[in-house]
C-alpha cells in the first residue's frame, strides 16, 4: 500500500557537515509530501513541503527535491548547525491525513 | 503565544478511568485533527474534523472519542484508559482540509497511565 519510508532511525554528524536524511514514498500517484520538524519538548512544525511545479522548496537552509523517478523527497543541507539537532518527519498527505514516515533523529556534535 | 492550546500539558490517570483532552485553536482553521505518539514509534494520525464533522477516523477503538462543541474546539475523550494508551496526544488544525495544507499542531498532552 501506500507508504513513507526513512531508513535511518539516528544520524550523529559534526557541526559544519552536510546533512542528508532520506526519504522515500510508495505511491499510486504523485503524492505531496512534508518534511515536519520536531524538537525535543516542542510541538512538530512544517521545515517544508513539496510543489507541484517541481521549484525545489527551501527553508532555514534546508531543501528538499521531489525525485518521481526514485520516489524520493531527501532532505538536504550544506553544512549542519548544533542548533538543527531534533527530530525529523517525511509526511506525504494521503486522503487529507498525513502518513508519517518512522522519524530520523538527527543529533549535531561540536 | 500558542494558537493551538492543549490542556492540561501533564496527564496521570489510573487505569480503568476516563478523562478529557482539551484542544483549542485560535487560527481560524476550519480542519482539525488528533494525532498520537507513543514513545519509539512515528506519530499517528487518529481523526479528522472538518466544520465540526468527523472525515476520517483511524482509531480502532472505540474508547477513543473526539467532542466538538464550537468549530475552534476538539476536545479527545478516553475511556477505560490502559497503560498502553500513555502517549503524547497532539492536537492539530489546517485551513481546510485540502491536499498540500500546512498542518500546525499544539505542544501535546502527555498521558501517562498507571
Amino acid at each position: 500500500g501506500d507508504s513513507v519510508t526513512q531508513t535511518e532511525g539516528l544520524v550523529t554528524l559534526t557541526e559544519g557537515l552536510p546533512v542528508m536524511l532520506n526519504c522515500t514514498y510508495q505511491s499510486t500517484y504523485s503524492p505531496f509530501l512534508f518534511w515536519y520538524v520536531q524538537h525535543l519538548n516542542e510541538a512538530p512544525k512544517l521545515l517544508l513541503k513539496s510543489f507541484t511545479d517541481n521549484k525545489r522548496p527551501e527553508h532555514q537552509g534546508f531543501h528538499a527535491t521531489l525525485h518521481k523517478s526514485s520516489s524520493s523527497f531527501h532532505l538536504q543541507k550544506s553544512s549542519a548547525q548544533l542548533s538543527d539537532s531534533a527530530l525529523y518527519y517525511c509526511a506525504w498527505d494521503s486522503n487529507y491525513q498525513l502518513i508519517w514516515g518512522s522519524g530520523t533523529k538527527l543529533i549535531i556534535k561540536p | 503565544d500558542p494558537k493551538i492550546i492543549q490542556k492540561p500539558k501533564y496527564l496521570v490517570a489510573v487505569t480503568g478511568s476516563e478523562k478529557i483532552l482539551i484542544c483549542e485553536q485560535y487560527l481560524g482553521h476550519n480542519a482539525m485533527y488528533w494525532y498520537r505518539q507513543s514513545a519509539k514509534k512515528p506519530l499517528e494520525f487518529m481523526f479528522s474534523y472538518s466544520y465540526q464533522k468527523l472525515m476520517d477516523n483511524q482509531t480502532a477503538s472505540s474508547r477513543f472519542q473526539p467532542q466538538s462543541s464550537k468549530k475552534n474546539h476538539l476536545d479527545l475523550q478516553i475511556t477505560a484508559l490502559k497503560p498502553d494508551d500513555s502517549a503524547t496526544y497532539f492536537c492539530a488544525s489546517s485551513q481546510d482540509l485540502d491536499i498540500n495544507t500546512e498542518v500546525f499542531f499544539g505542544k501535546g498532552t502527555r498521558l501517562t497511565v498507571v
